[in-house]
């Protein structure tokens, strides 16, 4: 595809249910990031991965939040025993990361809604 | 102080004026800044990216940079009505990858 997916776009769970969220990157992008958007608040940094390895996990909430990247390609946002406070749009970026190329694109996100 | 700073609005203005968005930044040393435009319920969208102080343009949009003062500011001219979103002031800080943001200013254009 020519640019970032997620999926699910849309998810509803209870408290305490686990929930695994996907990111696929533009092919090729070497550096992925995960931010979360609650309802009229700015983005908030998660995670970010090179290649497959997380440089920079500082902004992941608690231990509840846990992220894995395979073949330098798709990554999941795992949150387990969901909290209300845990609901918000979570938005995965890519870029190429070479000198010349440093532009984000951003995924569509997912909607994560915690009752 | 926040590291990434914006007036977060709303900002109104009339369709056909001038729209000016600001951002300022802690980090003396920064390099790289870029604005992102969100519209409601979709994920940002890059618009600009500025590297060195000055001016840089492309088409109704200019960004402005003046690293001395730290600040970052966006120039919409003939505003239109699609220009209505909140803008967001991105910037990597303190030698880090990860981008950070501003809060976003919201912007209204009114026909």
């Amino acid at each position: 595809g020519a640019g970032v997916s997620q999926s699910p776009s849309n998810k509803v769970t209870e408290k305490g249910k686990d929930v695994e969220l996907r990111c696929d990157p533009i092919s090729g992008h070497t550096a992925l990031y995960w931010y979360r958007q609650s309802l009229g608040q700015g983005l908030e940094f998660l995670i970010y991965f090179q290649g497959n390895s997380a440089p920079d996990k500082s902004g992941l909430p608690s231990d509840r939040f846990s992220a894995e990247r395979t073949g330098g390609s798709v990554s999941t946002l795992t949150i387990q025993r969901t909290q209300q406070e845990d609901s918000a749009v979570y938005l995965c970026a890519s870029y190429l990361d070479r000198v010349d190329s440093d532009t984000q694109y951003f995924g569509p996100g997912t909607r994560l809604t915690v009752l | 102080q926040k590291e990434v700073e914006q007036n977060s609005g709303p900002l109104s203005v009339p369709e056909g004026a001038i729209a000016s968005l600001n951002c300022t930044y802690s980090d003396r040393v920064s390099q790289s800044f870029f604005w992102y435009r969100q519209y409601s319920g979709k994920s940002p969208e890059l618009i600009m990216s500025i590297y060195s102080n000055g001016d840089k343009e492309d088409g109704r949009f200019t960004a402005q940079l003046n690293k001395a003062s730290q600040y970052v500011s966006l120039l919409i001219r003939d505003s239109q009505p699609s220009d209505s979103a909140t803008y967001l002031c991105a910037v990597p800080l303190f030698g880090n990858e990860k981008l950070t943001f501003g809060t976003g200013t919201r912007l209204t254009i009114i026909p």
